[in-house]
Order: structure tokens, then sequence, then C-alpha cells
């Protein structure tokens, strides 16, 4: 039973282009969604992240957007790097953060 | 800098041999949390302790076991090692009184059992 979908396992974007990496999640009661970045041989680092009683949130070139009647989430990069060639995993978390969901991952290819 | 430190970062194993996957953070962190990555897989909560309280999830099996001896340390038991369970494992921590919601993670143990 997979709460947590990306159902992309990878997405290829020119250098300067938006990125828009998209996640589907089941479970009504997750409080906080989460975006983690994976490069290799490392473990994931936070990136942004978005309660649930928002519908956007924006740090630098990386914006959130969350549809909470549709269940889905996305991250938008804006404009792409090539240094941001990565695993990007979501994560839903209930109340405190304690129980958190990941998603599979959807690998980006920035090409300069 | 403030980190999680994994040690080994890589580990064989027999099949059945005892073995114990170590965690340590500096970010004085009260909650720590052990996952499980299969290749191409989502990391999978195993469990978490919260200071001294130890909290698992209702699906991982009895053959993992933690143990947290003080706040910068966190290991990972696995008493009969099968061949299901060569993953990475990832240690992650997180502050429960910061109101944020992001762990921090280590770079990850891949076990392998021959």
């Amino acid at each position: 039973d997979q709460q947590v979908k990306q159902n992309s396992p990878s997405l290829s974007v020119q250098e300067g282009r938006i990125s828009i990496l998209n996640c589907d999640y089941t479970n009504s009661m997750f409080d906080y969604f989460l975006w983690y970045k994976k490069y290799p041989a490392e473990g994931p680092t936070f990136l942004i992240s978005i309660s649930s009683i928002k519908d956007k949130n924006e740090d630098g070139r990386f914006t959130v957007f969350l549809n909470k009647s549709a269940k889905h989430l996305s991250l938008h990069i804006v404009p792409s790097q090539p240094g941001d060639s990565a695993v990007y995993f979501c994560a839903a978390s209930d109340t405190g953060g304690f129980k958190t969901i990941f998603g599979a991952g959807t690998r980006l290819f920035v090409k300069a | 800098d403030a980190m999680v430190i994994q040690n080994p970062r890589y580990q064989v194993t027999q099949f059945g041999k005892p073995v114990t996957l170590s965690c340590s953070q500096t970010l004085n962190h009260n909650v720590m949390y052990w996952y499980q990555q299969k290749s191409s897989q989502a990391p999978k909560l195993l469990f978490h302790y919260y200071d001294k309280d130890f909290n698992n999830e209702a699906d991982t099996p009895d053959n993992f076991q933690s143990r947290r001896p003080n706040t910068s340390f966190c290991f990972l038991d696995i008493r009969s090692p099968g061949l299901g369970d060569a993953a990475m494992y990832l240690c992650a921590t997180s502050s429960a009184t910061s109101g944020l919601y992001e762990q921090y993670f280590g770079p990850g143990t891949r076990l392998t059992v021959t």
C-alpha cells in the first residue's frame, strides 16, 4: 500500500528550463510534506517543505505546490542547473513528524 | 560541522550471522530513526527513538532490534540476517522541539548478506 507515490522514475530537463517533479498521496491525515534531494553515496538532504494548511512555499529556485483536494504536490525548480541532477524524494508526515512516508524517488537529469 | 555518521559504510555478513550497524550524531537531536531502503524503492521506516522511548513500526520484523545508549548513538541489530535483508540502511535524526519536521540523514550503510 503505497501512501506516497512518485510515478515518474526519471526526468530529463535542459539547463535553464523548469523542472517539475510530481508526487501523489492517499492519506488525507498527512500534516506536512517535504522534499529531499539525494546525491550518489550520500544520504538524503532536506530541500523544502510545506504545511498542509498552505498551498505554496518558495525558497529561491525551489517552489513546492500543494493541492489538497487532488492529494497532489509538486516541486518546481527554476531555472534548472546541472548541479540539480540528483534523486528527489517526496515525503509526507503525520503531526509531529515522527511517522514519515517516502516516495520511491524521481531521478532528475539536468543537461548542460 | 554537525552531522550524522554511519559506520561502516559497507557491511558484509553471512546468512544468519548477527550484525550491528552504528549511527552517531553531533546535532544533539532527541529523535533518531532507522530506515531500510531497497534498490529503487522508498526508504521504509523501521523504528524511531524519541529520547529513550522506542517506537517500533507495526510491520518491522522481530529480527530487527535497536538500542540507543545515549543521545548521540543508536544501533541497529539484525539478529539473523536473511538474503532479503540486503539493503541500504539509513539513520536519521530530528529535533522534536524545533517545530520543524525535517530529518537529517547519514550516508547510509549498505548491507550485503552472503
